[in-house]
């Protein structure tokens, strides 16, 4: 069964600290993606990435930077957490190109709360 | 620019009883993709139902079917024969970028609707 596991489903950090959320996928899948999920306003993108080392901006990147040094591994960086951070992270895999649909398949989402 | 959206932030359904979701969608390319995604208060998302841009037929999954008009811009997702395990957030999604054999596969969401189903 394909299986995105993000390492928290819950964290509570101070204002400054730096945030580690970690994502792995067991599909060897080439894409995997940082979304932000807030009330009203859907998902975001935050970052993506379609191979090791590789590394795009989504739509959000401002106070984030990410990580890809292995292809079953995607982290998403705080480097100096805020309050307006405080919200619910979705990792999400998929293949690159093909004849697949182009489904994400998601982890179980990190809940992060910036006190 | 190409958006999602999702006009109903809750509905209400009694159960047994069918409802449709509504989603519009605004893009310039000739071949994309839409999605439905449930997300349930446990927090994963769930993927639901898939039609692509040249696809002729409504895509049908179980109780869950895409009513694709292509013209107007939507994709609204038909729920038939409502079940108490189907209240959730429903996100209706758009796949940027080219078809198949190329795509990195980003997805851009809409807001969401949450479903309330009534006993």
């Amino acid at each position: 069964d394909v299986k995105v596991t993000q390492s928290s489903r819950y964290l509570v950090k101070r204002t400054g600290e730096k945030v580690f959320l970690e994502c792995v996928q067991d599909m060897d899948h080439e894409n995997m993606f940082w979304y932000r999920q807030d009330p009203g306003l859907g998902l975001r993108l935050i970052y993506f990435s379609y191979d090791v080392k590789m590394k795009e901006k989504g739509d959000i990147p401002e106070g984030y930077s990410v990580s890809r040094e292995k292809k079953e591994r995607f982290s998403l960086i705080l480097e100096s957490a805020s309050t307006n951070q405080t919200s619910m992270y979705l990792c999400a895999s998929s293949p690159f190109g093909g004849a697949n649909t182009g489904e994400l398949f998601f982890g179980e989402g990190s809940r992060l709360t910036v006190l | 620019a190409q958006k999602i959206t999702q006009t109903q932030p809750g509905m209400f359904v009694q159960e047994k009883e069918a409802v449709t979701l509504d989603c519009t969608y605004d893009t310039s390319d000739q071949s994309y993709g839409l999605f439905w995604y449930k997300q349930p208060s446990s927090g994963e998302m769930i993927f639901l139902i898939y039609q692509g841009s040249y696809d002729e037929q409504n895509a049908t999954e179980g109780r869950y079917s895409l009513n694709f008009q292509k013209a107007r811009k939507s994709a609204n997702l038909v729920i038939s024969a409502s079940q108490l395990g189907d209240s959730a957030m429903y996100f209706c999604a758009m796949r940027e970028g080219r078809e198949y054999g190329g795509a990195t596969n980003k997805l851009i969401f809409g807001t969401g609707t949450l479903l309330a189903v009534q006993p």
